[in-house]
């Protein structure tokens, strides 16, 4: 069974850009949940979709954003880039059953010059 | 805000020695989790133990949950080079929350 697949792993963008990143889950699994990480504030998670909707969210501001598609792929956007989104954003899907247990992608890694 | 933390933030031990993590949490919770991540790659969960459990193995992996001290600790048996990686705590809350919560992690270097 195929992994969970991010594109692009790197990046490097400007501020006042915007982005969009991709996220694949593993077939079947309907929940993917979006994570932002850096070195000074670890793993935080921005928002969970499941079957299209999003269930849960995360405390940033509303330039992240993200949708769903029929097929559970994901994508995130962020606008109008700052120096401090520069960081590791990780995908993770699941089944989204209450067990929780997340399958990782490899992550996109962004830089804001 | 963050649910709890890794503690050390850093460990460094010799090849064969024994590593333990502990992970404290501030609410409720219905499960922890543990994963491990590799440098700059993805999370690769490693074990999960529920509110009701108070031990888990896994090959070399031994985890213990504490529930009235709100904690969990993580024991690498026998560790190895290839064991270098960042472990994470994360709580499954209770009340519904689909959402495990990590911490920042403890970096672990097992030198040769």
């Amino acid at each position: 069974k195929a992994g969970v697949t991010q594109t692009p792993r790197y990046l490097i963008k400007t501020r006042g850009q915007q982005v969009t990143l991709s996220c694949s889950p593993i077939s079947g699994h309907r929940s993917v949940s979006w994570y932002q990480q850096t070195p000074g504030q670890g793993l935080q998670f921005l928002f969970e979709y499941f079957s299209e909707t999003q269930r849960n969210k995360g405390n940033f501001p509303g330039r992240f954003s993200g949708r769903q598609f029929s097929n559970s792929r994901s994508e995130m956007n962020v606008s109008t880039l700052e120096l401090g989104d520069s960081a590791l954003y990780l995908c993770a899907s699941s089944l989204g059953d209450l067990t929780g247990e997340l399958f990782f992608g490899e992550g996109s890694r962004l830089t804001v010059l | 805000s963050q649910q709890g933390e890794e503690d050390p933030q850093a460990l460094s031990i010799q090849e064969g020695e024994n590593a333990t993590m502990n992970c404290s949490y501030k609410t409720s919770i219905n499960n922890l989790q543990w994963y491990r991540q590799n440098s700059g790659r993805g999370l690769v969960h490693l074990i999960l133990i529920r509110s009701n459990e108070r031990e888990k193995h896994s090959g070399r992996l031994r985890v213990t949950l504490d529930t009235s001290k709100k904690s969990s600790s993580l024991l690498i048996t026998a560790s190895r080079a290839a064991d270098t990686a960042s472990y994470f705590c994360a709580r499954g809350l209770s009340g519904g929350s689909y959402i495990p919560t990590f911490g920042r992690g403890t970096s672990l270097i097992v030198h040769p």
